[in-house]
């Protein structure tokens, strides 16, 4: 089965630092996406990043982007230019691709909480 | 973009009762929709997937009898807590399937 790890239960950050959250995996398939989630205090789930495992260049969405390693099963979130809007519980999440119209699931890690200070 | 709406955003009721919880699709087709659970400062844990059309596929603890799911269209799906007693009390996320997954603002469930 696959599982996600988030080891940071919490982070701290200067407003305009540069901050990085940890994520390890682990699956035997060769094929799969990560994302990683932010969940305000609205919570509402937002996607920040999405990455495909065939891909080898790393996603950048702005001031986000990943650093996957697939062979040490390592996908980091990493936050430039941080804003008090970033603040928020972060969460990594693994998911299989479809095969035959297989709906596949969403796996959460436990999340980090990430407070931005002014 | 896609936008998932959830009904009602709280409830508070008495233990005994059913809730029912609605998860709505606004401008895209949902032929599967999830329903997670959340405890405060938790992840978000999967009870069940519901597909239109056919019955919900519970994940492995999860009470099929109590948390009843129905998907009956391919925008709307709901979760009926049945019996609801205190340690029902949590936040229920649902999430769609449509061109990616879309999840709702959540709803947060008080059962005294």
């Amino acid at each position: 089965a696959q599982t996600v790890t988030q080891s940071q239960p919490e982070m701290s950050v200067q407003e305009a630092e540069t901050v990085t959250l940890s994520c390890t995996y682990d699956t035997s398939e060769s094929n799969y996406y990560l994302f990683w989630y932010k969940q305000p205090p609205s919570r509402q789930m937002i996607l920040v990043i999405r990455q495909e495992a065939y891909k080898q260049q790393n996603a950048t969405e702005n001031r986000f982007s990943v650093n996957f390693q697939k062979a040490a099963k390592s996908f980091s979130l990493k936050i430039s230019d941080s804003q008090l809007g970033d603040t928020a519980m972060y969460f990594c999440a693994f998911m299989r691709p479809g095969y035959g119209g297989a709906t596949n699931k969403l796996i959460f890690g436990t999340g980090t909480l990430l407070a931005v200070q002014p | 973009g896609a936008v998932v709406s959830q009904h009602p955003s709280w409830v508070i009721c008495k233990s005994g009762t059913s809730v029912k919880i609605e998860c709505r699709s606004l401008d895209f087709q949902a032929t599967t929709m999830f329903w997670y659970r959340q405890f405060p400062k938790q992840s978000l844990m999967l009870m069940a997937t519901s597909n239109e059309g056919s019955k919900a596929t519970y994940e492995q603890g999860v009470e099929k009898d109590k948390f009843l799911i129905n998907h009956a269209s391919l925008t709307l799906s709901t979760l009926t807590v049945t019996s609801a007693h205190p340690e029902d009390s949590s936040f229920y996320i649902c999430s769609a399937r449509g061109p990616g997954r879309y999840f709702g603002p959540g709803t947060r469930l008080t059962v005294l």
